[in-house]
């Protein structure tokens, strides 16, 4: 099994829909917990960010950290066609050498 | 302007041949990074550094080795021992200070083989 599952899609969604992407992990270990956001040819770029658990919101996006289910989310509102990329979810802890584990990626087309 | 700078961004590899990627920062990141990309691979990462003179095997790191003389530049070549080189490589950086954790990417390097 590995550390952290991502379901790599693709999804394809209606522009204006809601969108859910999410990670499972079986590391209790974790502290922090990311969303990367990479568009095809192009390095990954930083979403989201969570320490530990609860809810974080910026603009159209929302992130959630379920650390008692091992569960993370990214939900995407009012999705729209430049919201087209590969979402990557990333987690690590302060014990291990700033290294990240990473999901696969989910790859989400969203079609006006 | 602060960033990673990663050249060429697209680089060709005749058999036998060893070739070297650049990456250069200038956060004045203590930690760099480098990932081999392929599809439906996610990023898998070939060797890590912490801080200068100094490196750590990731998890693929055979047929590939690095250099951390300066804390702005971590390159990466790719040697003849790397039998499948044809990836997306990318390279990324952290700082040990605030947002834990937090990588930030080049734009990576297409390498393929002639």
């Amino acid at each position: 099994q590995k550390e952290v599952e991502q379901d790599p899609g693709p999804l394809s969604v209606p522009e204006g829909a809601i969108v859910s992407l999410n990670c499972t992990y079986s590391n209790s270990a974790f502290q922090y917990f990311m969303w990367y956001r990479q568009y095809s040819r192009k390095g990954p770029e930083l979403l989201m960010y969570t320490y530990s658990s609860g809810n974080k919101e910026d603009g159209r996006f929302t992130a959630q950290v379920d650390k008692s289910s091992k569960y993370i989310s990214l939900f995407i509102r009012d999705s729209q066609p430049s919201d087209s990329a590969t979402y990557l979810c990333a987690m690590g802890w302060t014990g291990n050498n700033r290294k990240l584990i990473w999901g696969l990626g989910t790859s989400l087309a969203v079609n006006p | 302007d602060g960033g990673i700078t990663q050249s060429p961004k697209y680089l060709f590899r005749k058999e036998g041949q060893n070739v070297t990627l650049s990456c250069e920062q200038n956060l004045n990141h203590d930690a760099m990074y480098w990932y081999r990309q392929d599809p439906g691979q996610g990023l898998r990462l070939i060797y890590y550094s912490q801080i200068v003179n100094d490196f750590q095997k990731g998890d693929i790191a055979e047929g590939y080795s690095v250099s951390r003389e300066k804390k702005e530049s971590f390159p990466l070549t790719v040697t003849s021992a790397q039998k499948n080189p044809t990836a997306f490589y990318l390279c990324a950086s952290s700082s040990a200070s605030g947002g834990a954790g937090i990588q930030y990417f080049g734009a990576g390097t297409r390498l393929s083989v002639l």
